[in-house]
């Protein structure tokens, strides 16, 4: 059984502070991983996607792969109360693109 | 998730009855994924297809369930006799490729409630 792990928090964050989420995966195959935002409610939107081993960064996220680990992060700098939401990371399975998401990180903002 | 167009947004439905979820994707993207969110719990993959095609139904209930994407009009998500475990929040993804780097856009959801 493939799966992706995530803890499941809440993580609470500061104002201001770095929000750090992460991510393992167990097919060590796998190539592409994203990141999604999903807010109560709502549908998820994706945040980033990273293919390569190393950072990625886009504004105030920052996507880190470590495939020889398994593990992938996502991290949130100079965090907002908007940025209040549930972070799901995902992975391709197949070459059909489907998607297995982890169950996902609450993140909460505190003034 | 702009562009992806899932209808209704809100659908009750007593135990018994049949639910249809409409998916209209992207403009230029021919791929449809379905997706369910039982409450408290993750996204998971039901459904995947192409054009008048099923390409993966793995992570679909074998009973009850059913999906079509035909040459005209949006893709359809079909419930038969539901039932109170239905209840959850079902996504479509579309996007342009099936590529393994492709990336999916989500719909705003259909929020399922079986009384």
């Amino acid at each position: 059984q493939k799966e992706v792990e995530q803890n499941s928090g809440p993580l609470s964050v500061p104002e201001g502070a770095i929000a750090s989420l992460n991510c393992t995966y167990s097919d060590r195959g796998s190539q592409s991983f994203f990141w999604y935002r999903q807010y109560s409610g709502k549908s998820p939107e994706l945040i980033m996607f990273i293919y390569s081993n190393g950072d990625k960064e886009d504004g105030r996220f920052t996507a880190q792969l470590n495939k020889a680990s398994q593990y992938v992060s996502l991290l949130i700098r100079d965090s907002q109360p908007s940025d209040s939401a549930t972070y799901l990371c995902a992975v391709i399975l197949d070459s059909w693109g489907k998607l297995q998401f982890g169950a996902g990180t609450q993140v909460v903002v505190t003034p | 998730n702009a562009g992806v167009m899932q209808n209704p947004r809100h659908l009750v439905r007593r135990r018994g009855q049949e639910a249809r979820l409409r998916c209209s994707p992207m403009k230029g993207h021919s791929h449809v994924y379905w997706y369910r969110q039982l409450p408290e719990e993750g996204l998971k993959f039901m459904v995947y297809l192409q054009k008048e095609n099923i390409i993966d139904e793995s992570g679909m209930p074998k009973e009850r369930f059913s999906a079509e994407f035909p040459k005209e009009g949006p893709s359809i998500l079909r419930i038969q006799q539901v039932v109170r475990g239905d209840s959850a929040a079902y996504f479509c993804a579309s996007s342009p490729y099936s590529q393994i780097k492709e990336t999916q856009y989500f719909g705003p959801g259909t929020r399922l409630l079986v009384l």
